[in-house]
């Protein structure tokens, strides 16, 4: 099972591009990976998910290159309201799923 | 669609009483997940389901806790007796199948005296 290792907090403006890198030195050749965005007093929820190059949809970016042992979320013109927790989480079926502790990114004003 | 129901939204208990949690996942959804997350710390997977069989419940602690999903549709959680280092928030989560994305609930907050 790859581990994960992500910054503990970032710090960003608002209309400011946000790019949280992810660590997965030891990823399989089957794990995907996918990141979650939570709030306080709510559920994680999916971003977006991704094997490898770029992933784009309405919310992110998800940029993995060729030898997938990192990935970064991009999150475009960022908004107070993008305050939160995001994971990062590698592996595929029948895999242990595992969250850290993920990324605090504050947006200031 | 409708999301992943669960109630109750908190929960406040004595420790060594009982307490159950019941989750309604999202219609259709094979794969069932329930979650502890503790204060400042990511969610720890207690248990999954692949319609009604457990898959992994390797991190429940089976002496107290208690899972099922009869039916293959919703899901109880229980914790008999609490003990104060169960405080926390448990997530019900549901996906089509393993590994396809996450869809969580709220949760219920718990909170032991």
């Amino acid at each position: 099972l790859a581990k994960t290792t992500q910054p503990i907090s970032m710090d960003s403006y608002e209309g400011q591009e946000v790019n949280i890198t992810c660590s997965h030195n030891n990823i399989a050749t089957n794990d995907y990976i996918t990141w979650y965005q939570q709030f306080p007093s709510q559920g994680p929820r999916f971003i977006i998910q991704g094997y490898k190059t770029k992933v784009t949809n309405e919310v992110a970016s998800l940029f993995i290159p060729a030898d997938r042992k990192s990935s970064t979320l991009s999150l475009p013109r960022v908004s107070l309201s993008d305050t939160a927790v995001y994971y990062c989480l590698v592996g595929d079926v029948g895999d242990k799923i595992i969250f850290g502790k993920g990324t605090r990114l504050h947006i200031l004003p | 669609e409708a999301g992943v129901a669960q109630s109750p939204r908190y929960k406040i208990i004595e420790k060594r009483q009982s307490v159950a949690f019941w989750c309604n996942p999202i219609s259709g959804h094979a794969t069932l997940y329930w979650y502890q997350q503790i204060l400042g710390q990511g969610p720890k997977l207690l248990i999954q389901f692949q319609n009604n069989g457990v898959v992994d419940d390797s991190q429940l602690p089976k002496d107290r806790f208690s899972a099922e999903r009869l039916k293959g549709v919703d899901s109880t959680l229980k914790i008999q007796p609490a003990k104060l280092e169960d405080s926390a928030v448990y997530l019900c989560a549901s996906s089509l199948e393993a590994n396809q994305p996450q869809h969580f609930g709220d949760g219920t907050r718990l909170s032991i005296l």
